[in-house]
């Protein structure tokens, strides 16, 4: 079956350190997207991609890095720069345009600063 | 920019009963598309509902309707016949062509009451 897969649901981080999500589709579609979810809080845009070898920076992209080397895979690494990294990360994906289809979510992962 | 204004923090509802979740946009866009996501305490993401803001028909999947007022910018959720499993934060999500972020209320917490 299509869909998204998160690794892993749950990833503990030591202050200091970088640590990388991941998130693969096999929905074959063209944009994909990193959001960040805090308790009592929506969605924030970290990243997204709507290309291969492109990506936008989202609303809160201090301290995050991404790549889209395939059209399959947008892996998300978390920096030491991000001062706050303790969330609920899902990742998305859709077909252009986007307006016509929404979003395909992942089941997410749930990082924690230790 | 988009802004998206969810009123109600928390709604319940009785087992069997109708609910109606509001939702308020802002949005430059003139032709644009709008959903509804429910997240259940799995955390997953699922799409219940997008409406046409072209069409003035409102949208309708079994239980779950819209109520779409495009001048007044609001797009409300009538969940109908409510049942156990409809319990979860539901968000509402303005997307739009040309626009490459969906915006994300801050959500509605939904309790069925048996």
């Amino acid at each position: 079956d299509g869909g998204i897969t998160q690794s892993p649901k749950y990833l503990f981080r030591k202050e200091g350190q970088n640590v990388t999500l991941s998130c693969e589709q096999n929905l074959n579609h063209d944009a994909m997207y990193w959001y960040r979810q805090d308790p009592g809080q929506g969605l924030r845009l970290i990243y997204y991609s709507q290309i291969v070898n492109d990506f936008q920076k989202g609303d809160i992209a201090e301290g995050y890095s991404v790549s889209r080397e395939k059209k399959e895979s947008f892996p998300l690494t978390v920096t030491s720069a991000q001062k706050n990294p303790t969330a609920f990360y899902l990742c998305a994906s859709s077909m252009r345009p986007r307006g016509a289809y929404g979003y395909t979510f992942g089941s997410g992962t749930r990082l924690t600063v230790v | 920019a988009q802004t998206v204004t969810q009123s109600q923090p928390e709604m319940s509802v009785q087992e069997a009963e109708t609910v109606t979740l509001s939702c308020t946009y802002d949005t430059s866009e003139s032709d644009y598309y709008l959903f509804w996501y429910k997240q259940p305490p799995s955390r997953q993401m699922i799409l219940v509902i997008r409406q046409e803001a072209y069409k003035q028909q409102n949208a309708t999947e079994n239980r779950f309707s819209v109520n779409f007022q495009k001048a007044a910018k609001s797009f409300s959720l009538k969940i109908s016949d409510s049942q156990l499993g409809d319990a979860a934060m539901y968000f509402c999500a303005p997307d739009g062509f040309g626009n490459e972020k969906l915006t994300f209320g801050t959500g509605t917490r939904l309790t069925i009451i048996p």
